[in-house]
Formats: C-alpha cells, structure tokens, sequence
C-alpha cells in the first residue's frame, strides 16, 4: 500500500525556473492538501481540493497554481521560481474532513538559488 | 492574528514526567481538532483527534478540548525519549474545508 507519494524528494532550481511537484494518492480520497514547512516552523496552507475538479486557496498561495483532474492526483506548479520558495513541501490527502486522519507524503526539499 | 496557535518550546522535560502543550485557536466555530507528531526530517503522523469538549485518552496520550476557551491540549504522561519531536496542532473550522495547522511545539525528553 503505497499511500501518498511525492515525487521528485530533492531539487535545486535557479531563479526563474519553473517545476512542477508531483503528489499521488492511492486510498481514494476525496481531500487533498498541499503544505510547505519553512525551517523549525509549522505547516502552511498553499492549496487544498475536496475532489477532482475543485481546488481553493490555502493561507500562501501566492507564485503557486495547482490541478486535480483525477482524484489520485493534485499537482503543485511553480512559476518563476524565487528564493523565498525555498521550502519543504508536503502533500496530504485523507478521506473526509472532520475526524479522519489526513496522512502524508515524504516531503520535497527544494532549494532556489 | 493566527488561526492556531502554539508555544514553539523548545520544552524539555525528564523521563517519566508528564509533558503538557497547549493550543488556542481563532475560530469558535471549530469543530474537529488533531495533534500531530513529527520527528526531525519526517513526515507528521497524527496521533489523536478529538471534537467533543473533555478528555479524550490513547495510551499514554490525553487531548483535553475546551471550546468555550478555545484551546487544546495534549498530554504525554510517563515522556520517554522516543517522545522528542514537535508536536503540531491541527484545526478544521467551522466554514472551511481546510485542516490549519499551528507552528507546532518542539519537546525534548531527557533521560
């Protein structure tokens, strides 16, 4: 049982690039969340989806885009890369909202230089 | 002002001690509640929730929720080493779809 898979684990990009980072979940779940976690603080909210098709911004959404064609999978898209994205990012999915468990991916560290 | 918000410790406590953090949140509205542990370079893995006010006990863990007041908080009785890590609080709110998490708080059990 795979759960929640985060693709790529580490990247280094250079100022203006763009990526996207890649989330797949395997437990059929209707909501997705995608964080990022700035040294020894806690999770913000970029992005969230209750299902395919519907996606609403989190807390600092800002230079991010994400999708949700499918219900296995919610991308995170970043446009122009600039250093204060430097983060890691986790993604999450659980199957409800109130009392279930949201589990989560293994994070991507990536770096902008 | 922040949704969730907790002390960022770091707080250390001797094994066998009973470990205490707390968690206050914004919206009274709140309805479901969620303590998460994440070790240093890991993912967070949840360790309870709760959404009725009172006690709720998982072995060596009791949530405690106070909705009048607005907090949550966790209990590590008996701390171990293995119990060093932060412990993040989570909160569903009453008119959104989103779980908002706290900026977690960083506990140290000493032997």
């Amino acid at each position: 049982n795979a759960g929640v898979t985060q693709t790529p684990k580490f990247r280094i990009l250079k100022i203006g690039q763009s990526m996207t980072l890649q989330c797949t979940q395997d437990m059929n779940h209707n909501y997705m969340y995608w964080y990022r976690q700035d040294p020894g603080m806690g999770l913000k909210l970029i992005y969230y989806s209750v299902g395919a098709g519907i996606t609403d911004k989190g807390e600092v959404p800002n230079g991010y885009n994400v999708s949700r064609s499918t219900t296995e999978d919610f991308p995170l898209r970043l446009e122009l890369a600039a250093p204060s994205q430097t983060s890691v990012y986790f993604c999450a999915s659980s199957y409800a909202l109130h009392g279930a468990e949201a589990f989560f991916g293994q994070g991507t560290r990536l770096t902008v230089v | 002002q922040k949704e969730v918000e907790q002390n960022s410790g770091p707080l250390s406590v001797p094994e066998g001690a009973i470990a205490s953090l707390n968690c206050t949140y914004s919206d009274r509205g709140s309805q479901s509640f969620f303590w998460y542990r994440q070790y240093s370079g890991k993912s967070p893995e949840l360790i309870m929730f709760i959404y009725s006010n009172g006690d709720k006990e998982d072995g060596r863990f009791t949530a405690q929720l106070n909705k009048a007041s607005q907090y949550v908080s966790l209990l590590i009785r008996d701390s171990q080493p293995s119990d060093s890590a932060t412990y993040l609080c989570a909160v569903i709110e009453a008119a959104g779809n989103k779980l908002t998490f706290g900026g977690g708080t960083r506990v140290l059990v000493k032997p």
